[in-house]
This record gives structure tokens, sequence and C-alpha cells, in this order.
């Protein structure tokens, strides 16, 4: 069965700190995404990673991935309350012929002063 | 350029009652699928329609059906209502078929009571 693993699922942070958010995947896939979630909102995509080694920056936010060991991170640097939100990594497409995207459970982040 | 539309926002029905769930492409995008987030969980797919056509099918009763229209917008149907249906449904379009990244809706809020 293809599985997506994100640890932690709750990450609660303080203001100013780093921290990383990982992704396991149980297969092997083309892609890795990684989607933004405000309460009630829809997904907002952050990254998108085509291969192995691949590094993304975006602000405080710097996403990487290891297609060998199946692993993705997600790292935040110096966070800020704004980054308050639920993070998703997301895997597909697959064999089949369609664009199917296996989610994770996501991982809520909370930021405090 | 309009976003990935859908309509209504929010919805609420009883148990037993049939619902339709409507989504309308960023223009040029031939594809649509469709994902059922429960609360407090990811995204699962549900369906991916494209060119009109059903291309990939999730792991969902036959309660749940839809389609696509001349004009790549789509329609998702649940029957028979159950309380387990009441999600948050995302509309997701892409260019092709398979490798383009997927561009999600606002998303409409099913509640069933």
């Amino acid at each position: 069965e293809l599985k997506v693993e994100q640890n932690p699922l709750f990450l609660s942070m303080q203001e100013g700190k780093n921290y990383t958010i990982y992704c396991n995947y149980s297969t092997t896939s083309d892609r890795l995404y990684w989607y933004r979630q405000d309460p009630g909102k829809s997904l907002e995509s952050l990254f998108v990673l085509l291969s192995n080694g691949a590094v993304k920056q975006e602000g405080r936010l710097m996403a990487s991935l290891d297609t060998k060991a199946r692993l993705s991170t997600l790292h935040i640097t110096a966070a800020v309350h704004d980054l308050s939100a639920t993070y998703f990594c997301a895997v597909g497409p697959f064999s089949g012929g369609y664009n199917k995207l296996i989610f994770g459970a996501g991982t809520r982040l909370a930021v405090h002063p | 350029d309009a976003g990935v539309t859908q309509s209504p926002t929010h919805l609420i029905k009883t148990r037993g009652q049939q619902v339709t769930l409507r989504c309308s492409p960023i223009s040029g995008h031939k594809s649509v699928s469709w994902y059922q987030q429960v609360l407090g969980q990811g995204p699962q797919f549900i369906f991916q329609y494209y060119e009109k056509e059903e291309r990939g099918r999730g792991n969902f009763p036959d309660r749940f059906s839809a389609r696509q229209f001349p004009n790549y917008s789509s329609e998702l149907n649940v029957n028979a209502l159950l309380l387990g249906d009441s999600a948050l449904y995302l509309c997701a379009s892409s260019w092709d078929r398979v490798f383009d990244e997927q561009f999600f809706g606002p998303g409409t809020r099913l509640t069933v009571l």
C-alpha cells in the first residue's frame, strides 16, 4: 500500500527558532510537492521537487528531496507567527497514467512568541 | 487569470440526500481531479477526468460519481449521503493528464447532518 508519512504531526515552535518537518514515502514517485493550508482554506503550493538532491528555498522555508531514501524535508528558519498553518507533503503521479497525488496527514505548525 | 473555481462554498445536507458539486478549471486546463479532505486529515484522491473521460479513480464507493463537460468543467455527485461524507471537497486542474502540476480550488465544505 502506498504511504506518505509526515512527522511530527503537531509542532509548537517559538518565534526565531529553526525546525524541520520530515516526509517519508513508500514507493517511487516522479515528484514531491509541499503545500500549505490555512484553517478552512484550500491548498497553496509551496514547492515542487523533481529530482534527487533537489533543493528549493522561498523566504524562511527550504525543501529538499532524497529519492534514494524516499525522504523530503521542509526546513523552517527563524520561524515567525505568519508561518502558522498546516503543511502537507504529497507524492505523485504514479504508473497507471493518471495524475493522482497521495498526501501525508499534515503537520500542524503553531508559532508563538 | 482566474484560478480554479468551485461552487457552492458551503453546503448542508441530511443523510440519504444527494449532492452535486461543481468545478471550473483554469482556462486551458483539460484535466480535473477531485479530492476529499476529512477534517484533520490529508486530501484523498477521488477521481481524475481528462478530455471528458475518467482516467483514474480512488478507493471510493459507487455512490461517488463525476463527469466532465466539453468546456472541461466538472461535477462531482454523491448519492445516499452518509455522515462520514462530511468533508472539504477540493477540485484541482492541470493542463495535461499525468505530469503537470495540479492547482487547487477553494473547496466546497459539505456537512451531512
